[in-house]
């Protein structure tokens, strides 16, 4: 089955830190641009970042630009987000999305990051 | 560069629904549809503009002019109510940017 798992999410005090990974499965997952996007509780749809296939051009939403980071190994069909300096801001479910044909056809189910004291 | 959306929209059952997505020179971008029901991922229903990917029903189509794209779902069923929201590409910034959605009510 063509899916992709999110994982990491949980509750971290502000100016901690989270690794969110995505593990692919079903699909060449080494071809495809991946990207991350939240939503906050109630809220619209937010992208977050963006990696190309080969991990040379990665991108950032401004709001988390010098904080995530994006990452992806494709030994084991993974990709990552590395968030630190956590603001009560960040709080959203984070969800894993494969781009195909300029739109985001594959999904997760996400997972829930909520920053609080 | 930002994508608008109205808020709501209603429609009867059996009626047609139109979503509209303003975005400056948006025809120029290729613009892309989300569904979204509560408690679940979205759920792609339009890419390029005008295309559905398979298994999304006829009765959704898109276009895309000016600075306007519109999502039209014919026959409107209860299954569609939903929040749906646009998208497309700011080659400017090297952003995605998303519309702020509109929930769709079928009365």
């Amino acid at each position: 089955e063509v899916a992709v798992v999110e994982s990491g999410g949980g509750l971290v005090q502000p100016g901690g830190s989270l690794r969110l990974s995505c593990q692919a499965s079903g699909f060449a997952f080494s071809v495809y641009w991946m990207d991350w996007v939240r939503q906050a509780p109630g809220k619209g749809l937010v992208w977050v970042s963006r990696i190309s296939s080969d991990s040379n051009r990665i991108y950032y939403a401004g709001s988390v630009k010098g904080r995530f980071t994006i990452s992806r190994d494709h030994g084991n069909n993974t990709l990552f987000l590395q968030m630190s300096d956590l603001r009560v801001e960040d709080t959203a479910i984070y969800f894993c999305v494969r781009e195909k044909e300029d739109a985001f056809d594959l999904w997760g189910r996400g997972t829930a990051v909520t920053i609080s004291s | 560069f930002d994508l608008t959306q109205t808020p709501s929209v209603s429609v009867s059952p059996g009626q047609t629904a139109s979503i509209t997505c303003s975005g400056d020179d948006l025809e120029s971008k290729y613009t892309s549809w989300y569904q979204q029901k509560p408690g679940q991922s979205p759920t792609l229903v339009i890419y390029e503009d005008i295309k559905r990917p398979s298994g999304i029903p006829e009765r959704f189509s898109a276009s895309n002019s000016g600075n306007t794209a519109t999502l039209t779902i014919g026959g409107t069923q209860a299954l569609d109510e939903a929040d749906y929201y646009c998208q497309a590409w700011d080659r400017t910034t090297a952003h995605w940017v998303f519309g702020g959605g509109t929930k769709l009510a079928v009365l």
